[in-house]
């Protein structure tokens, strides 16, 4: 089936260093979403875009999306310890079909 | 989040025997999911819903099956639980319409031993 990679598949920072993490897709992307699981928490839905080379930010959270629709970024700037957990991509490759996820990454900052 | 609640929130069986989750949620939204979270794998698709009997299967289907006899409930039965079965299960309702922002349940730990 369709996938969607993810890399890094684990990610330590010291705190108040920058994260990174990449969503890849083989095909186009009708839109792609991210979201954030806490240790021993359920997914939280962060953000969704749907343009080419659409940029969102919230706070220390900057969001890309690619011109070709089919990689996308989450970029943390000056993290904390309230960062940690594991961020999924999840991205649809036509309207209407399901969402598919990203392996995620896990992000483990040092106080 | 959005009403949504899983039961039970761990349960261990044995191999062999038929277990049901339950996922509930009050605010009348049409589209649910169930999903399974495995290291390694992230969050993989089971079975979902888009509405009062209406249910497709998802990537890993084999071995469940689902009911949406009411909007607000969407049941998960492992038909003879296998160990491979042994995962956490999530539910997941798209409060924004289909597949937009979905709002998760806190989840079901399941051990088949």
């Amino acid at each position: 089936g369709q996938q969607v990679m993810q890399i890094p598949q684990y990610q330590h920072v010291q705190e108040g260093e920058d994260f990174t993490t990449y969503c890849n897709s083989s095909t186009t992307l009708s839109n792609i979403q991210w979201y954030k699981q806490r240790p021993g928490g359920h997914p939280v839905f962060l953000i969704q875009l749907v343009k080419s080379g659409e940029v969102k930010k919230q706070k220390r959270l900057t969001f890309q999306f690619g011109e070709a629709k089919k990689n996308s970024s989450l970029h943390i700037t000056a993290t904390q310890t309230t960062d940690v957990g594991t961020y999924f991509c999840a991205g649809t490759h036509n309207a209407g079909n399901m969402l598919t996820f990203g392996g995620g990454t896990r992000l483990m900052v040092k106080p | 989040d959005a009403g949504i609640t899983q039961s039970p929130r761990h349960k261990v069986t044995e191999t062999g025997t038929p277990v049901t989750l339950r996922c509930h949620q009050t605010e009348n939204h049409r589209y649910m999911y169930w999903y399974r979270q495995d290291p390694g794998h992230g969050l993989r698709l089971i079975h979902y819903s888009y509405g009062v009997k209406d249910t497709d299967k998802g990537e890993v289907s084999d071995g469940y099956s689902v009911s949406r006899s009411k909007t607000e409930d969407f049941l998960l039965t492992l038909e003879s639980a296998t160990s491979s079965q042994t995962s956490v299960y999530f539910c997941a309702i798209s409060v924004g319409g289909k597949n937009y922002g979905y709002t998760f349940g806190s989840g079901t730990r399941l051990t088949v031993v």
